[in-house]
């Protein structure tokens, strides 16, 4: 079974870009939530998505937007692109929402803001 | 605030020799914990989970333990190897409506042959 895919690997933008990245989620799998990762801050959680709605929604501007479609692919959306935005984001998937789900990562889409 | 959080940043071992992670958590409410392998350039990687209502749990070559009364969680890995080498983080998830898996900073663990 192939695991969770994101594309694209690497993006380099500039301030005031925007970008769109996206995610597959496992075969099966309906939940998908997103995170992004810095050295300073860690993994943090953006949002997840369950049956295409927004279930759950971390800390972030509203720049950071997402979508989930019928077939439980996803994407992010992060609109006039900061320096602090470079970061790699991550997307999770599992089999449902909630406690007790397990959420099988991607390899990350390493985004660059210039 | 919630947050998970690991005693030590980095841990060096000898190849062969059992390591064990420690992690803090802070939220009572939380009834489930994953631990994850991150290595360079990839994402993390389940590697064991645990619930409240037990306090270890095995897998291969590894052991989660949980004492939800010091609010603690640690992974042991037994004779490790050169390939466990990697960012090793703990999660926890609130059971509390509206929250996401919380993840701790992570440890590095380098082990040497």
């Amino acid at each position: 079974k192939a695991g969770v895919t994101q594309t694209p690997r690497y993006l380099i933008k500039t301030r005031g870009q925007q970008v769109t990245l996206s995610c597959s989620p496992i075969s099966g799998h309906r939940s998908v939530s997103w995170y992004q990762q810095t050295p300073g801050q860690g993994l943090q959680f953006l949002f997840e998505y369950f049956s295409e709605t927004q279930r759950n929604k971390g800390n972030f501007p509203g720049r950071f937007s997402g979508r989930q479609f019928s077939n439980s692919r996803s994407e992010m959306n992060v609109s006039t692109l900061e320096l602090g935005d470079s970061a790699l984001y991550l997307c999770a998937s599992s089999l449902g929402q909630g406690s007790g789900n397990i959420q099988y990562f991607g390899a990350g889409t390493r985004l660059s803001v210039l | 605030g919630e947050s998970v959080g690991l005693h030590l940043p980095t841990l060096s071992v000898q190849e062969g020799d059992n390591s064990i992670i420690n992690c803090a958590y802070s939220n009572s409410a939380s009834d489930y914990f994953i631990w994850y392998k991150q290595e360079s350039g990839k994402g993390p990687q389940f590697i064991i989970d645990i619930r409240s209502n037990m306090d270890k749990r095995q897998g291969q070559r590894v052991t989660v333990l949980l004492n939800k009364t010091v609010k603690h969680l640690s992974l042991q890995i037994a004779a490790t190897q050169p390939g466990d080498s990697a960012v090793y983080f703990c999660a926890e998830f609130p059971n509390q409506a509206g929250t996401a898996l919380i993840f701790g900073k992570g440890t590095t663990l380098s082990v040497s042959s």
